[in-house]
């Protein structure tokens, strides 16, 4: 079984420019999580895809925005990136939408702004 | 608006004897709470998890307490070994929604 995997592991990004994360999710989860964790904070809940359909958003602008393809991988887009967007970008999938269950996360991608 | 709080940001036991991590929460609508374990350059692993109409979950040497009339629950681990110093983070969810709120952490290190 394959866990949940993030490219890249590393970035780094000149302010105003766009990046692209993405994430595979584990076999079998059709649902995918982003979050953010700045320095010494918990993850931030961005937004969750569900069956390709954004499925709850979290409190960050428009210009974080994100995709999920039929085989369930996801990616996060975030445009006019900003010094505060440097952080840890986490993706975590899980099983079934609508069931308590946990969410299984990827090993996350840091993302740094210049 | 800080939904999950633990207040404790670190927190050291020797080998073998009990870790209590504490973790406290606002809104009465979060029905299920979960507790990770981060390693450096590792993304949170699931530990345990407890739905609020228990007050007690175990699994081996972790357990969770919840006491819902406090908004209030923990994570013991008994014996603590050298290979749970790691951050610790509480999270909780509200039926039908997968988001999780989570905690600020607590950094745990077990001393030999």
């Amino acid at each position: 079984e394959t866990g949940v995997t993030q490219s890249p592991t590393h970035l780094i990004k000149t302010r105003g420019q766009q990046v692209t994360l993405r994430c595979s999710s584990q076999s079998g989860h059709n649902t995918v999580s982003w979050y953010q964790q700045a320095l010494g904070q918990g993850p931030q809940f961005i937004f969750q895809y569900y069956r390709e359909e954004e499925n709850g958003r979290g409190n960050f602008p428009p210009r974080f925005s994100g995709l999920q393809f039929p085989n369930y991988s996801s990616e996060l887009n975030v445009n006019a990136l900003e010094l505060d967007d440097s952080a840890l970008y986490l993706c975590a999938s899980s099983p079934l939408t609508g069931v308590n269950t946990e969410a299984f996360f990827g090993q996350g991608t840091r993302l740094t702004v210049v | 608006d800080q939904q999950v709080k633990q207040n404790s940001p670190s927190l050291s036991v020797q080998e073998g004897r009990i870790s209590i991590l504490n973790c406290d929460y606002t809104n009465s609508m979060f029905d299920y709470f979960l507790w990770y374990k981060k390693y450096p350059a590792e993304g949170p692993t699931f530990l345990i998890s407890i739905s609020s109409i228990k007050d007690k979950n175990e699994d081996g040497r972790f357990t969770v307490f919840l006491n819902k009339s406090a908004k209030h629950l923990s994570l013991h681990i008994v014996p603590s070994q050298p290979g749970d110093s790691a951050v610790y983070f509480c999270a909780a969810s509200n039926f039908g929604n997968e988001k999780l709120t989570f905690g600020t952490g607590t950094r745990l290190t077990i001393i030999p």
